[in-house]
């Protein structure tokens, strides 16, 4: 099935340290997501974007929905050790349903 | 107040074999839908249920039914259980039927052998 590209695959930073990743589809969202998965667990919403060109922050996450609604982004600024997990971005269109396609996933690991 | 709770948490069955998974959404969330994450990939999204009528379905066999009961549970059923059918299977649940905020349970895991 569809997934969505998501980079980068993997990223190892200090902690205090910025973060920044992104994800592209071919396809256009009416919605864009961002969830977090830590180990063992299901994926928990972080942010929730609705019109291209959204801007929208959640503490220290701030997400962005692309103006082309082919895209997003997410930042991270200072992280800390429990940002560790992996970061999906998912974008779902209206049809009176609820499918979600997820991306391929981030994974952030936070060296102390 | 739950969350979404989801049964077994791991089981293990051989190639041919049924396999059952079981939801319990939150409460006073009507719509339910399944996803299988095979290790190292995102979530893909199998069924949604609302008000106990199948509303959306993914790219999977025949194999695959689920249902919604009365009271907004679901169950998940495989049959004939391939090997690459092993995954954690994700139930969600929303309290709006076309939005992309779901809530997850921890998942079933699993192992065909």
């Amino acid at each position: 099935g569809q997934q969505l590209n998501q980079s980068p695959q993997s990223m190892f930073i200090q902690e205090g340290e910025d973060v920044s990743m992104n994800c592209t589809s071919s396809s256009i969202f009416n919605t864009w997501l961002w969830y977090k998965q830590d180990p063992g667990e299901g994926p928990v919403l972080l942010i929730a974007l609705y019109k291209a060109g959204e801007l929208t922050s959640n503490g220290r996450l701030t997400a962005q929905f692309g103006i082309t609604r082919k895209d997003s982004f997410l930042n991270i600024s200072a992280s800390i050790p429990s940002d560790v997990g992996i970061y999906f971005c998912a974008g779902q269109s209206s049809g009176g349903y609820q499918k979600v396609t997820f991306g391929t996933g981030t994974k952030l690991q936070v060296i102390p | 107040d739950a969350g979404v709770t989801q049964s077994p948490t791991h089981l293990i069955k051989t190639r041919g074999q049924q396999v059952t998974l079981r939801c319990s959404p939150i409460s006073g969330h009507k719509s339910v839908s399944w996803y299988q994450q095979v290790l190292g990939q995102g979530p893909q999204f199998i069924f949604q249920y609302y008000e106990k009528e199948e509303r959306g379905r993914g790219n999977f066999p025949d194999r695959f039914s689920a249902r919604q009961f009365p009271n907004y549970s679901s169950e998940l059923n495989v049959n004939a259980l391939l090997l690459g059918d092993s995954a954690l299977y994700l139930c969600a649940s929303s309290f709006f039927t076309d939005t992309g905020e779901l809530f997850f349970g921890e998942g079933s895991r699993l192992t065909v052998l």
